[in-house]
């Protein structure tokens, strides 16, 4: 597609149940980002895949946190056992190489709240 | 630890106004600095790049600068759809092509 398409675009959740955020980058896109912006806070790196080596998952907060990616395309980023500081802004990014020299291309987001 | 902290917080500007937006940054070792803007509800949209100390870059109203230790957002002229966040990041060279590290942001609102 033109950009990088995040879905839903809103979530609300609550407390202790499992989401699915979905992420479809750029075509040709070989590496795929996901961050978490948070009410006053910068943008929180989360994880990073770049073709079919090892992610990145250096970023992730807690071991309720998981993504995949498959067929080197879309990407599910799955947060159990959701609480209330989950609240936040996920974004999703690509770029066609790794390290973002070309800037990476985000997404709108989607918006969680889990009440 | 990276870390980036942006100045002032909200600056708000008459059309016209010329003015800087801060980034000061500690990283071990620099590979890039990034500027964003990011529009209410929309992700960031990504607009420089700088390497080294001493390079310039410009696109229409907007000219970013690096020092060793801050890179300054020089806005000229502006215009009220200039208003936006801009974010600066950093990536230090032993992220092998990962992670950037982001400031909170600078709230710019230009009026007419």
């Amino acid at each position: 597609g033109a950009g990088v398409s995040q879905s839903p675009s809103n979530k609300v959740t609550e407390k202790g149940k499992d989401v699915e955020l979905r992420c479809d980058p750029i075509s040709g896109h070989t590496a795929l980002y996901w961050y978490r912006q948070s009410l006053g806070q910068g943008l929180e790196f989360l994880i990073y895949f770049q073709g079919n080596s090892a992610p990145d998952k250096s970023g992730l907060p807690s071991d309720r946190f998981s993504a995949e990616r498959t067929g080197g395309s879309v990407s599910t980023l799955t947060i159990q056992r959701t609480q209330q500081e989950d609240s936040a802004v996920y974004l999703c990014a690509s770029s066609l190489v790794g390290g973002g020299w070309y800037g990476y291309t985000f997404g709108s987001g989607t918006r969680l709240t889990v009440v | 630890e990276d870390q980036v902290t942006q100045s002032p917080e909200a600056l708000r500007l008459q059309e016209g106004e010329s003015s800087s937006l801060n980034c000061s940054y500690t990283v071990s070792g620099l590979r890039g600095l990034f500027w964003y803007r990011q529009d209410p509800g929309k992700g960031p949209e990504f607009l420089f790049t700088l390497y080294s100390a001493g390079e310039e870059k410009e696109k229409e109203r907007l000219k970013a600068t690096l020092t060793k230790k801050e890179s300054f957002l020089h806005i000229t002229a502006p215009k009220p759809e200039d208003s936006a966040t801009y974010l600066c990041a950093v990536q230090a060279q032993e992220t092998s092509g990962s992670r950037l590290t982001f400031g909170e942001g600078t709230q710019l609102t230009v009026n007419p």
